[in-house]
């Protein structure tokens, strides 16, 4: 059983359009984050959910918006999607926000075209 | 806040040579310090952690980190490197609860026969 399992893991659209990731964990975990890694591989934290509340918002465009609709679910919704969207998605899981350790999802590469 | 620095895009060694891959770090609270590896089109997987107690911390694949407070430094090292451990590496931070990781820029590992 994959722990923390993202959908799609590839993903080309082209620009204008809307799309979603989703991601799911099943470690019981209550703490998910979205990171985003770009063309030269830095990675960079965007959102956190703890039970299902938001407690990390970085300055991320409001075209990117999280969803979480149970702790074990986390989904990123992106509209108007440009090409500098396209990266590496990477969701994690840690069992509670004052973990130690976070648990990663493989990515979503996401091409914007 | 919390950040980390890693010396060395590219690290290039022989196998069976010593692998030293460098991370400095800076943190207003007593930190939290990882070593992640990401290998190619995967997500990051945990090589070993840090977190207050021993200060030579021994992870999987024969890696270990000590944790030097006088140089904030959290150097990763393995004495004889393998073809498999072609990667790259990220050191990454965490301070308080509710917080997330920050992580290094990478350094991208490879290994010649």
């Amino acid at each position: 059983d994959t722990a923390v399992s993202q959908t799609p893991k590839y993903l080309v659209t082209q620009m204008g359009n809307d799309k979603s990731i989703k991601c799911e964990q099943n470690l019981g975990h209550d703490t998910m984050y979205w990171y985003k890694q770009d063309s030269k591989k830095f990675l960079k934290i965007m959102f956190s959910y703890n039970n299902k509340e938001l407690i990390i918002n970085e300055t991320v465009p409001n075209r990117f918006s999280p969803k979480s609709p149970d702790k074990a679910h986390l989904n990123l919704h992106i509209n108007s999607l440009e090409l500098g969207d396209s990266a590496v998605y990477f969701c994690a899981s840690s069992q509670d926000s004052s973990a130690t350790e976070a648990f990663f999802g493989q990515g979503t590469r996401l091409t914007v075209v | 806040a919390q950040s980390v620095t890693q010396l060395g895009s590219h690290v290039s060694v022989s196998e069976g040579a010593l692998v030293l891959l460098r991370c400095n770090y800076s943190s207003s609270v007593p930190p939290y310090l990882f070593w992640y590896v990401q290998y190619p089109n995967q997500g990051l997987q945990l090589l070993l952690k840090y977190t207050s107690a021993a200060t030579l911390v021994k992870g999987i694949n024969g890696f270990e980190a000590e944790f030097k407070k006088s140089e904030t430094s959290f150097h990763l090292t393995k004495p004889s490197a393998h073809m498999s451990d072609a990667a790259e590496y990220f050191c990454a931070v965490k301070g308080q609860a509710g917080t997330a990781l920050i992580f290094g820029k990478g350094t991208t590992l490879s290994v010649s026969s």
